[in-house]
């Protein structure tokens, strides 16, 4: 079975720091899916960066880019420029490939706090 | 476009009762998924469902029933309350057999206390 684990409870950053959250997986697959996702006070769910893990090139969207090390079992996050819209409860989560549902596995969260 | 609609947002339920939590979507995605969040354990994959008139069980099934009489609605229904059922669940959706991006779609969540 496959565990994601997320260290930093919480953290809390001044607005337009850069922040690194910190992500470790356990499995014994190959190919894989990791993904970054965000949820903000509205409770909403939203997908804010994916990782393949056959890519050995490291994801971005804009502020948002990933550390991928895949021997080491490692995804991070790094957040440029942080925004007060960053803060949020953020979830690094793992998919194994190939599969019809994608079933994903969380890890526990990370509460990201943007001080003014 | 709505998305993912669950109901009710928020409800307390007394323990030993039957609840039902909907879940209905409009994108016309093949898999469905429960989940329920709690502090400090993240999300856990309660109930999933492939394609209608499907499913199978997740990390977390027990005292949880899921039926996918068509695409669009997969409700969640706790036959007996427990106070350990006292959770935030959240319904979510994917295109599994589109470009299989993995993404999810999720719900707003529903806030259930079971005293």
């Amino acid at each position: 079975a496959q565990t994601v684990t997320q260290s930093q409870p919480e953290m809390s950053v001044q607005e337009a720091e850069t922040v690194t959250l910190s992500c470790t997986y356990d499995t014994s697959e190959n190919n894989y899916y990791l993904f970054w996702y965000k949820q903000p006070p509205s409770r909403q769910m939203i997908l804010v960066i994916r990782q393949e893990a056959y890519k050995q090139q490291n994801a971005t969207e804009n502020r948002f880019s990933v550390n991928f090390q895949k021997a080491a079992k490692s995804f991070s996050l790094k957040i440029s420029d942080s925004q007060l819209g960053d803060t949020a409860m953020y979830f690094c989560a793992f998919m194994k490939l190939p599969q019809g549902a994608q079933k994903l596995v969380f890890g526990q969260g990370t509460r990201l706090t943007i001080n003014p | 476009i709505a998305g993912i609609t669950q109901a009710p947002t928020s409800q307390i339920l007394a323990a030993g009762r039957r609840m039902t939590l909907r879940c209905t979507q409009d994108m016309r995605h093949n898999a469905m998924y429960w989940y329920r969040q709690d502090l400090g354990l993240g999300l856990r994959l309660i109930h999933y469902s492939n394609t209608a008139g499907t499913t199978g069980k997740g990390e977390v099934p027990d005292g949880y029933s899921v039926s996918r009489a068509n695409t669009d609605d997969f409700p969640l229904t706790l036959a007996s309350a427990v106070p350990s059922q006292t959770s935030v669940y959240f319904c979510a959706s994917s295109d599994s057999f589109g470009l299989n991006t993995g993404e999810l779609f999720f719900g707003e969540g529903s806030r259930l206390t079971v005293l």
